[in-house]
């Protein structure tokens, strides 16, 4: 069983729909992050989260260490956000593991 | 800034040949890590470091060299390549490891 494990697997969503992407995990972590990578390749660091809740923009991240949880939502969506969104979480001190991916498709 | 540099872009290899993938960040960053990303895999971590002189495995080390001569630089070594190290890499950089990671553009390797 993967340490981390994302769902949905796949997301296609119309244009201004509210979009949740959740991320569990399964080990003692000390931060957890939101990543984007888009359809070029290139990854980009969204949100870094050690507890509570963090915003920006139309996306907002929380964690729940108790439940071992986190969610990335993005609010009024735009087929810009179209891109696979990556949880990782971080063990120790620069250990990071991986969950699979949520490729997101906004359709206009 | 250039942030995190990795070169080459692209690479060929045939099987049993060495090659080092460069990367370099200007950020002062003390954390530099290793990831490859495989289709249906995600992202894995090869090797990482956090600082100069330090350095650690990760999931998947096996087949690579890295040393962290200085703060900017942290190269991965391909000792001798096999066809399972065809991959895409992605060296990245933060000031801690609870901190955001900083990611270079990857390396596309191919080994025949």
């Amino acid at each position: 069983k993967n340490e981390v494990e994302q769902s949905p697997q796949n997301l296609t969503a119309q244009e201004g729909e509210f979009i949740t992407i959740n991320c569990s995990y399964s080990v003692g972590i000390s931060a957890l992050h939101w990543l984007q990578q888009h359809p070029g390749g290139g990854i980009v660091s969204l949100f870094m989260l050690s507890s509570g809740k963090k915003k920006h923009g139309r996306l907002i991240a929380t964690i729940n260490i108790q439940e071992k949880h986190s969610s990335l939502h993005i609010t009024a969506s735009h087929p810009r956000d179209s891109a696979v969104y990556i949880c990782a979480v971080v063990r120790g001190l620069n250990d990071m593991r991986f969950g699979a991916g949520t490729r997101l498709t906004v359709k206009p | 800034n250039a942030g995190v540099t990795q070169t080459p872009k692209f690479q060929v290899l045939k099987t049993g040949q060495s090659m080092t993938l460069q990367c370099a960040q200007d950020m002062n960053h003390e954390y530099m890590s290793w990831y490859r990303q495989d289709p249906g895999m995600g992202l894995r971590l090869i090797h990482y470091s956090v600082g100069a002189g330090i350095t650690d495995q990760g999931e998947v080390p096996n087949g690579y060299n890295v040393s962290r001569s200085t703060t900017e630089d942290f190269p991965l070594r391909l000792l001798s390549a096999a066809p399972s190290q065809t991959s895409v890499y992605f060296c990245a950089s933060s000031s801690q490891g609870d901190q955001p990671q900083h990611f270079g553009d990857g390396t596309r390797l191919s080994i025949l």
